[in-house]
This record gives C-alpha cells, sequence and structure tokens, in this order.
C-alpha cells in the first residue's frame, strides 16, 4: 500500500524557514516524480513544485519560486520541502502527492494527510 | 499560473446526477488532454478519481465520469450518494512541467 507521510509542519514567526518532509513507503520511491501541493485555511488546492524521479529537475509555482525549495533523498525515500522568508499567506496544510505516470507524469494519484504550517506575523 | 475557474457550489439529490465544470486557458486545458479530478473530504487526504481527461483509476466507481472540450473540462457524477458529498478540484497540466488546479467545487447531496 502506498503511504506518504508528512511532518515537520510548525508554528514559525514570518521571515522565517522551516522544512517539510515526506515519507515514502509501500513503492519504489525512486522511479516517480513527486509534487508539494497545499491549502490554505478556506481555500483551494494549490500546485506549489516538482521534483523527477533522480532529483536533477525541478519545477516551481511563481508565488514560491526563489523561495522554496524542493529536494528528495532517494536513499531514504523522502522527499522535502524548504521554506525560507516565510510570509503570512504562507499558511497551509502541505501535501506531498506522487504523480501518476501514463502517457507522461500528469496526474497526482497518492496523497498525503498534509501538515499544518503557520506563519505568524 | 491563474486557477482553473470552478463553480463554488452544486447538488442534487441522492440518485441524481451532478455536473461540475472546470474552465481554463489554450495554454492549459485547452492545450493538453491531461485534466485530472480528485475528491476531497476535508481533513482527509484528497483522492484522484480521473485522469487524462477522463480515465478511472481502478477502484473508482464508473459513477464518476469525465471529458473536455476546448477549453473547459468536466465531471459527472451519476447515482449521487451520501459519501460523494465533498469538495471537487480539476488540475490540468499547463506545460514546462507546471501544474494547475481548479478553485473547488464544493458538492452537497441534498
Amino acid at each position: 500500500e502506498v503511504q506518504l507521510v508528512e511532518s515537520g509542519g510548525n508554528l514559525v514567526q514570518r521571515g522565517g524557514s522551516l522544512r517539510l518532509s515526506c515519507a515514502a513507503s509501500g513503492f519504489t520511491f525512486s522511479s516517480h516524480w513527486m509534487h508539494w501541493v497545499r491549502q490554505a485555511p478556506g481555500k483551494g488546492l494549490v500546485w506549489l513544485s516538482r521534483i523527477n524521479s533522480d532529483g536533477s529537475s525541478t519545477t516551481y509555482a511563481d508565488s514560491v519560486k526563489g523561495r522554496f525549495t524542493i529536494f528528495r533523498d532517494n536513499s531514504k525515500n523522502t522527499l522535502y520541502l524548504q521554506m525560507d522568508s516565510l510570509r503570512a499567506e504562507d499558511t497551509a496544510v502541505y501535501y506531498c502527492a506522487r504523480a501518476g505516470y501514463s502517457i507522461g507524469w500528469h496526474y497526482f494519484d497518492s496523497w498525503g494527510q498534509g501538515s499544518l504550517v503557520t506563519v505568524s506575523s | 499560473q491563474s486557477a482553473l475557474t470552478q463553480p463554488p457550489s452544486a447538488s442534487g439529490s441522492p440518485g441524481q446526477s451532478v455536473t461540475i465544470s472546470c474552465t481554463g486557458t489554450s495554454r492549459d486545458v485547452g492545450d493538453y488532454n491531461y485534466v485530472s479530478w480528485y475528491q476531497h473530504h476535508p481533513g482527509k487526504a484528497p483522492k484522484i478519481i480521473i485522469y487524462e481527461v477522463s480515465k478511472r483509476p481502478s477502484g473508482v466507481p464508473d459513477r464518476f465520469s469525465g471529458s473536455k472540450s476546448g477549453n473547459s473540462a468536466s465531471l459527472t457524477v451519476s447515482g449521487l450518494q451520501a459519501e460523494d458529498e465533498a469538495d471537487y478540484y480539476c488540475s490540468s497540466y499547463a506545460g514546462s512541467n507546471n501544474f494547475v488546479f481548479g478553485t473547488g467545487t464544493k458538492v452537497t447531496v441534498l
């Protein structure tokens, strides 16, 4: 069974940093692209970032480009999101999601339960 | 990277059908057959129900169906059941390994 478990969410001050982790199990982690998605309180899902299988290629939404860094450690089956220069509007539940493959890596086929990040002003 | 547009809410009685629209642009929905749909019960992990416009992952009932025309996609839930009450999000590939979600639709089973 595919399992994704996020951790690292916390209360942090504006301008501070936080690192989220996503521990993967039940599949060959090193074979899958991975994503981070967030949901602010009362708002919808927002895609943030994706990383390819070996970590050599990353993409970011404009809202987090230059502040957030996605990376992975395939030896530990873990995905990370380093978040710097945090703003109040970064307050959200952060989900990691596994990319599903068909014609390409174009959908999210498994999700974690999420980790809450609160940025205080 | 503007969010895809969905109606805020939709509703139907048990056994009825409800259709949710998802409107994007020629740079996302209109350019790729990579629209997917997700069911999200608050507090739980989102669940994929449709990928590549109309494909259903194994285990998803055939009451869920998807389609696309031009810059818009749609999800239809037929034979509504109480457990279908949830938030639904569309998503589209937007080129250059970027992705975008819809604004979300809350489905209520009356």
